[in-house]
């Protein structure tokens, strides 16, 4: 069945440095897309990327969708406090399956 | 506000007993879900459905029972054959399942079921 693989599974920076989450997927997707979780909160909505070779960017974050459209990331530029979450991409390939997610940490 | 609300927030129950989770949304969205949360186990789906009267299992159904009566409403029944129901259980909407074209999906803030 479809799979949706998430790496790291957790990471910490020192403040203002940069991270990286990556996903991959066992099959073509449709679509990706991210979300963060607070700790302690629900996921809310970040992006969803369509096209093949697709890079969105949100301020300090960029989001990326592979050549092959079974892999993506999401690239945060000096990583600040309030980026602290976890970081899900979910893919849609018959249905919309979650990765398990990049837990991120930063200290200052 | 349009959203979703779930409740109860917390949840105790006894081993052996059912229990019903409510999800109202007011978004006017066909699609709903039901999410078990796990640490480490990001987002496993449960139960979704895409139309009133119409709900499919997900990933990890046993134990677990659904209904859609109304477009708003998609209650979770945990029942006394889930062998680990202690977890966080979060229910989401989109304007559609059916399609490459789900939308973005809008999370409640989630119950917390714990089993003493």
């Amino acid at each position: 069945g479809q799979q949706v693989m998430q790496i790291p599974q957790y990471q910490h920076v020192q403040e203002g440095e940069d991270f990286t989450t990556y996903c991959n997927s066992s099959t073509t997707l449709s679509n990706i897309q991210w979300y963060k979780q607070r700790p302690g909160g629900h996921p809310v909505f970040l992006i969803q990327l369509v096209k093949s070779g697709e890079v969105k960017k949100q301020k300090r974050l960029t989001f990326q969708f592979g050549e092959a459209k079974k892999n993506s990331s999401l690239h945060i530029t000096a990583t600040q406090t309030t980026d602290v979450g976890t970081y899900f991409c979910a893919g849609f390939s018959t249905a919309l399956i979650f990765g398990k997610g990049t837990t991120l940490s930063v200290s200052s | 506000d349009g959203g979703i609300t779930q409740s109860p927030k917390y949840l105790f129950r006894k081993e052996g007993q059912n229990v019903t989770l409510s999800c109202e949304q007011n978004l006017n969205h066909d699609a709903m879900y039901w999410y078990r949360q796990d640490p480490g186990q990001g987002l496993r789906l449960i139960y979704y459905s895409q139309i009133v009267n119409d709900f499919q299992k997900g990933d990890i159904a046993e134990g677990y029972s659904v209904s859609r009566e109304k477009k708003e409403s998609f209650p979770l029944t945990v029942t006394s054959a889930q062998k680990n129901p202690t977890a966080f259980y979060l229910c989401a909407s989109s304007r559609t399942s059916g399609s490459s074209d789900t939308g973005e999906l809008f999370f409640g803030e989630g119950s917390r079921l714990t089993v003493l």
